[in-house]
């Protein structure tokens, strides 16, 4: 079972407003995600980070961004909240095992967002 | 085009096989894997195969990849009720700027 919280899970606010979704992870993995899974379920990597102090945008262009000063903390800012920004947030984290690189992504429940 | 593609929806009652598809279109993949995801949940991981092997069973899972094709299946035997949630499939690359690259996602609904 993998430790990785996220929160909130569930956050409905008004559009303008800042937020900044949490999350954290317990097992020391260096890389971390944040995906964006629109109705339609497709996941879309916005933000990834390879370690304390490495952060890279995604395949997909967003108006959110992140930091990553501790190895345990990935959190995700908005800084104006809007209608367009409705989705389901996950963040995973992973790490190589083996000599061959096999990496397991490990995700959180994820944050579902609701922006009036 | 999209680099990993799976079909939408899946129907099957209750205690019939469940076989969910899969193309991608990158030999260098290494690692292919198969992650399920219930209602208002994260990604959990199913299993994996390695890009090397043909077949993988995990008790009632079975991976099926070929590699000429660029084909990869996940079989679910005696599907059952709890088996109902959105499967997606993945895959790594030898070296690559991130771990990995899901498919759309196959919703699976299972009918008493």
């Amino acid at each position: 079972e993998a430790d990785i919280y996220q929160t909130p899970r569930y956050l409905v606010i008004g559009t303008g407003k800042k937020i900044t979704l949490e999350c954290s992870q317990t097992m020391g993995h260096d890389k971390m995600y944040w995906y964006q899974q629109d109705p339609g379920m497709e996941l879309h990597l916005i933000h990834y980070s390879y370690g304390v102090n490495s952060t890279e945008k995604g395949d997909l262009s967003s108006e959110s961004t992140v930091s990553r000063i501790r190895t345990e903390h990935f959190p995700l800012t908005l800084e104006s909240a809007r209608p367009s920004h409705t989705s389901q947030y996950l963040c995973a984290s992973s790490v190589a095992t083996g000599t061959s690189g096999r990496e397991t992504q490990y995700f959180g429940p994820g944050t579902r967002l609701l922006v009036l | 085009g999209e680099d990993v593609e799976q079909s939408l929806f899946l129907s099957v009652r209750e205690g019939d096989s469940s076989v969910i598809n899969c193309t991608y279109t990158d030999s260098s993949s290494t690692y292919l894997y198969w992650y399920k995801q219930e209602p208002g949940a994260g990604l959990q991981l199913l299993t994996y195969i390695f890009s090397n092997m043909d077949m993988k069973q995990d008790q009632r899972l079975t991976v099926l990849l070929n590699k000429k094709d660029k084909h990869l299946s996940l079989r679910i035997a005696d599907t059952q009720t709890g088996d109902s949630a959105i499967y997606f499939c993945a895959e790594s690359k030898r070296a690559g700027r991130r771990a990995l690259t899901f498919g759309s996602g196959t919703r699976l609904q299972v009918q008493p």
